[in-house]
């Protein structure tokens, strides 16, 4: 059974820096899809980034990339030059591919980050 | 942007209750789901469905039914409610299955006294 963890409960660091939070994973499919979402104060829950597993190249969006290492079955979470309104809880996830109709996303346990002024 | 509308936004009962959580999505996607947020856990899957009358079991269906009865509405019963289903429900949607990104609604918090 597919597996998403993240160990990192809290993270905390000052505006402007870089953070990197941690999420690895199990799988017996050979493709797969990793995912990060962000939850909001409001309770809000955004899409943010995709790394599909057959790619080699990291995935970048703005200020947003992943560190993704397949042989370790782990995929990281980078924010540069962070900002208050970057503070909220990040989940990771990851859909195998089944067959087309019965992929299902399945979510680590959320790390909640804080952006010190 | 997609639209993914859940009610009620709060919902108190008492155990044993039946409650009923409502979503709609408007942009036509043909996947929705429900799960449930736990301090701890995360996101849980409940269940889920690639259209129209079809349900797909997730990893925490005890005490969930569904029924998906348009593409737009997707249902979640709990028809003998019980303290342990007090949690946060977020409904969402995707366009496809696999590779897609999901829609959130706003959640609908419970509470079984």
């Amino acid at each position: 059974a597919q597996k998403v963890t993240q160990t990192q409960t809290s993270i905390s660091v000052m505006e402007k820096t870089t953070v990197t939070m941690d999420c690895v994973y199990e799988t017996q499919d050979s493709s797969y899809f990793l995912f990060w979402y962000k939850q909001t104060a409001s309770g809000e829950i955004v899409f943010l980034i995709r790394q599909d597993s057959y790619k080699k190249e990291n995935a970048t969006v703005g200020h947003y990339s992943l560190n993704f290492q397949k042989p370790k079955s782990s995929i990281g979470l980078i924010i540069t030059a962070t900002q208050i309104e970057d503070s909220a809880v990040y989940f990771c996830a990851m859909r195998e591919f089944m067959n087309y109709n019965q992929g299902k996303l399945i979510f680590g346990q959320g790390t909640k980050l804080s952006i010190k002024p | 942007e997609a639209a993914v509308t859940q009610s009620p936004r709060n919902k108190v009962t008492v155990t044993g209750g039946n409650v009923t959580l409502s979503c709609r999505q408007t942009n036509s996607h043909n996947y929705m789901y429900w799960y449930r947020q736990d301090t701890g856990h995360g996101l849980r899957l409940i269940h889920y469905s690639y259209g129209a009358g079809n349900l797909q079991i997730g990893d925490v269906p005890d005490g969930y039914k569904a029924t998906r009865t348009t593409q737009e509405d997707f249902f979640l019963l709990l028809e003998l409610a019980s303290p342990s289903q007090t949690s946060l429900y977020f409904c969402a949607s995707s366009d496809r299955g696999w590779g897609e990104t999901l829609y959130f609604g706003s959640g609908t918090r419970l509470t079984v006294l």
